[in-house]
């Protein structure tokens, strides 16, 4: 089926640096979201993205954390500056349409030391 | 309120055995999927099923719309079957977004 990657798989960094994660969603759907898993807590919805705009954020969505898909390439979710709660496995999903079934990756886990 | 319960939290098998997962959900659901998420932690979407009955494989998902309740059947477990099981709604309300369940520990054990 479709698929959608995630890069790095795996991001360590110190608190305060800037981190880009990458997705490469499938490759004609229009809809991009992020997901929020911090280990051993639920999946939580960060944010989605449509023709270039922010759709939907949730309160997990500081003002540290930006989207962006320049030109149809990569779909990243950069965090500037990252502090110690950003620790989480971080998983992109893309959609067709709005309401249709989001493909999810396989997630980036990040560690902010 | 929590909006998809799944249950049990935790389950264990023996090889061979049959699991049956359950998710409930407390709002109207346009999208429903079940995934498997690995002890490492990455994500595989399993079945998306909305309404009625799907099989692949092992796996038999059958979700009954208007009792806001989904099942997944795992027949003949295996020990490669051990991880976690979520199960992920989209309200369709307005901008559509998946809402999770805390997911299902399954251990299946030779």
């Amino acid at each position: 089926g479709p698929k959608v990657l995630q890069i790095p798989s795996h991001q360590i960094i110190d608190m305060g640096q800037m981190v880009t994660l990458n997705c490469d969603p499938v490759s004609n759907h229009l809809y991009f979201y992020w997901y929020k898993q911090i280990l051993g807590q639920q999946m939580e919805f960060l944010v989605n993205f449509y023709n270039g705009k922010v759709m939907e954020k949730s309160k997990l969505f500081k003002d540290q954390f930006s989207v962006e898909r320049p030109d149809g390439s990569y779909f990243t979710l950069k965090i500037q500056p990252t502090a110690l709660e950003d620790s989480a496995v971080y998983f992109c999903a893309s959609s067709l349409l709005r309401k249709d079934t989001q493909y999810f990756g396989p997630g980036t886990r990040l560690l902010v030391l | 309120g929590q909006q998809v319960q799944q249950s049990p939290a935790s389950l264990v098998l023996q090889e061979g055995e049959n699991a049956e997962l359950q998710c409930n959900f407390s709002s109207t659901a346009t999208q429903l999927q079940w995934f498997y998420q690995s002890p490492g932690g990455s994500l595989v979407s399993l079945l998306s099923n909305p309404s009625g009955t799907k099989h692949t494989g092992r796996l038999t998902s059958t979700t009954v719309t208007k009792e806001r309740r989904s099942s997944l059947h795992i027949s003949s477990s295996q020990t490669t079957d051990s991880g976690t099981y979520l199960c992920a709604i989209d309200r369709g309300t307005g901008n559509y977004k998946y809402v999770f369940g805390a997911g299902t520990r399954l251990k299946v054990i030779a």
